[in-house]
């Protein structure tokens, strides 16, 4: 079973524009990380937000978690078409130190 | 050290056959990941070693899947007697201890005809 549901499942904006996505998870968490995935490809971890912090900023991207609404938001500002690729959020399992469990991703497909 | 690699990078086997793939950590990375993702979804954890030891194992591996990492370096992942529902891609990913970031792997992509 998967922990974090991201919201929408698809996305396609035109480049330069903003980009929102969300993601609502079950359980209590220490952090919770959004990770990119490109076509086929492996997954590269974009930014992680601790359970104690509101707001994190990593160059064009903005990470907001509300712990009282077990939800997450992951703002891509001036969108390029390298952007284009599924983002995932995954949150660490609270009974397990290690284990991560990641949500069903968003596809994000930006058009020149 | 580039990264973490993974071989095959695909694999076409016919079904009922045994298949088997390696995973190689960043070095001194002592936690290693296994994940399947299947299409249109997130990677799935299956199971998760802290140096040699196999400390956990989602229920997602039947006893017909069985995870190795002898030396706490390399990994691999067998599949026994491989079903046409064991399609999908299996990711690797490697951590050092302390850090939750996880770094992954290209993927092996399994295709059970």
């Amino acid at each position: 079973s998967q922990q974090g549901e991201e919201d929408p499942q698809a996305l396609s904006i035109q480049e330069g524009e903003n980009a929102t996505m969300n993601c609502s998870y079950k359980t209590s968490i220490n952090n919770l990380q959004w990770y990119r995935q490109n076509s086929g490809r492996g997954l590269v971890h974009l930014i992680l937000i601790r359970s104690n912090e509101r707001e994190k900023h990593s160059g064009r991207l903005r990470v907001t978690l509300d712990t009282s609404k077990k939800s997450s938001s992951l703002l891509i500002t001036a969108s390029r078409a390298a952007d284009t690729a599924s983002y995932f959020c995954a949150t660490d399992w609270y009974s397990s130190a290690s284990k991560i469990i990641f949500g069903s991703g968003t596809r994000l497909s930006i058009r020149p | 050290d580039t990264g973490v690699s993974q071989d095959p990078r695909h694999k076409i086997t016919k079904r009922g056959q045994n298949v088997t793939f390696r995973c190689d950590p960043i070095s001194e990375h002592n936690r290693l990941y296994w994940y399947r993702q299947t299409l249109g979804q997130g990677p799935e954890f299956l199971t998760y070693f802290q140096n040699e030891a196999q400390l956990e194992k989602s229920r997602l591996l039947s006893d017909r899947f069985s995870a190795e990492r002898p030396k706490g370096s390399f990994s691999t992942l067998e599949i026994q007697r491989t079903e046409q529902g064991d399609s999908a891609m299996y990711l690797c990913a490697s951590s050092p201890s302390g850090e939750e970031t996880q770094y992954f792997g290209p993927g092996t992509r399994l295709l059970v005809l």
